[in-house]
């Protein structure tokens, strides 16, 4: 049974790029959520996506977007990529329709912004 | 205010000694979920346990137990006869409302826990 993967391992992107984050959800899910982890914090959650669309939304800039896959896997994308955006990305996938209420973690794509 | 607490920043423990990780949360929803994850340096977020607001019973997984008090709210992680593997980051979580799979995690700060020979 696969887990949650996610691609690139690591990035170096410079002010102003834009990134593009992918995730695969665990088999069996169809929910996915994408979190930002700042060094030395836990993490904050970014946006939420079910079946196709954006369900729920953190405090985050419009600079932060996202797509899911008819197969539930999904992208992050962002934008004029600032300083501060530098950080470990976990997504984790959950499944809405069997109401599981426990989120898997992926290892994690880390960002640095120079 | 902060809906999840872990005031301790760093604990060392002894070598197969139990250790105990707290948490406590706020929140006015009556339906809510806790969880507790270990992420080692590598960075992934590992599941650990979690306890339902409406759940009983304190929830236990092989070594892993959380000693609820929904009065006082909190929801410690009980770790016992710890290992030099699960030195790592605990981080606790919390889901607000009822909609299962549909909800955002709220994380504490963590704990920095490192196991001693």
């Amino acid at each position: 049974d696969a887990g949650v993967t996610q691609s690139p391992t690591h990035l170096i992107k410079t002010r102003g790029q834009q990134v593009t984050l992918r995730c695969s959800p665990k088999s069996g899910h169809d929910t996915v959520s994408w979190y930002q982890q700042a060094l030395g914090q836990g993490p904050q959650f970014i946006f939420q996506y079910y079946e196709e669309e954006e369900r729920q939304r953190g405090n985050f800039p419009d600079r932060f977007s996202g797509h899911q896959y008819p197969n539930y896997s999904s992208e992050l994308n962002v934008n004029a990529l600032l300083l501060g955006d530098s950080a470990l990305y976990l997504c984790a996938s959950s499944s809405t329709g069997r109401r599981t209420d426990t989120q898997y973690f992926g290892p994690g794509t880390r960002l640095t912004v120079l | 205010a902060q809906k999840i607490t872990q005031t301790q920043p760093g604990m060392f423990v002894q070598e197969k000694e139990a250790v105990t990780l707290d948490c406590t949360y706020d929140t006015s929803d009556p339906s809510y979920g806790l969880f507790w994850y270990k992420q080692p340096s590598s960075g992934e977020m590992i599941f650990l346990i979690y306890q339902g607001s409406y759940d009983q019973q304190n929830a236990t997984e092989g070594r892993y137990s959380l000693n609820f008090q929904k009065a006082r709210k909190s929801a410690n992680l009980v770790i016992s006869a710890s290992q030099l593997g699960d030195s790592a980051m605990y981080f606790c979580a919390m889901r607000e409302g009822s909609n299962f799979g549909n909800e955002k995690l709220t994380f504490g700060t963590g704990t920095r826990l490192t196991i001693i020979p």
